[in-house]
């Protein structure tokens, strides 16, 4: 499969703090989609970015495809508790038709 | 909203065993998945289908095969367990072909070889 590289691979922060998630990889992609699972629970599709630039806002989240299209991250403002979890994307460049994920990134927000 | 159902949560079985995951959706999707989840490893694609008995290999298809008999059902099947594939198994469905389409999952099996 494709290669891609998430980082980093774990991040605490104390609520209230900002916290930013990066998905890189070598090629170019076509689109890229963004879950979240929820500890003990299953990913759930939360975007799907497919234009260079692009920025998408979720309340407090906010998802970013690279100019190149090679990079993306996921930004969120202000973490609550009710963000604990782990992020995930998913990338496919042209040549395939099935996504590749990343290893995702594990946020744990302290109270 | 979109329904996938694997048949156990929890699952404990013997070195050497045949063991069959389940995985049932009902929004007629027609592509179904099979992934591993191991801490620190994310998501391995292990097989997926695209029809009904049609089948392609994923990333770590070893040890493993698949039955899709039924366009809502899809089975992953370990021929002989073996400890290393102790795991968490998810199944997951997206609507057609094309990587832009969202995968729903099952709530996972976690299978445990002894």
């Amino acid at each position: 499969g494709q290669q891609v590289m998430q980082i980093p691979q774990y991040q605490h922060v104390q609520e209230g703090e900002d916290f930013t998630t990066y998905c890189n990889s070598s090629t170019t992609l076509s689109n890229i989609q963004w879950y979240k699972q929820r500890p003990g629970g299953h990913p759930v599709f939360l975007i799907q970015l497919v234009k260079s630039g692009e920025v998408k806002k979720q309340k407090r989240l906010t998802f970013q495809f690279g100019e190149a299209k090679k990079n993306s991250s996921l930004h969120i403002t202000a973490t609550q508790t009710t963000d604990v979890g782990t992020y995930f994307c998913a990338v496919a460049d042209g040549g395939s038709y099935i996504p590749t994920f990343g290893r995702g990134t594990s946020l744990i927000v302290h109270p | 909203d979109v329904k996938v159902t694997q048949s156990s949560r929890y699952l404990v079985k013997r070195t050497g065993e045949k063991v069959f995951l389940e995985c049932v959706q009902d929004m007629d999707h027609e592509n179904m998945f099979w992934y591993r989840q191991d801490p620190g490893l994310g998501l391995r694609l292990i097989y997926f289908s695209y029809d009904v008995k049609m089948k392609e290999k994923g990333d770590i298809p070893e040890g493993y095969s698949v039955s899709r008999e039924k366009k809502e059902r899809f089975s992953l099947i370990l021929e002989s367990a073996s400890t290393n594939q102790t795991s968490m198994y998810l199944c997951a469905s997206s609507r057609t072909m094309g990587a832009g389409q969202p995968q729903h999952f099952g709530d996972g099996t976690r299978l445990s070889i002894l």
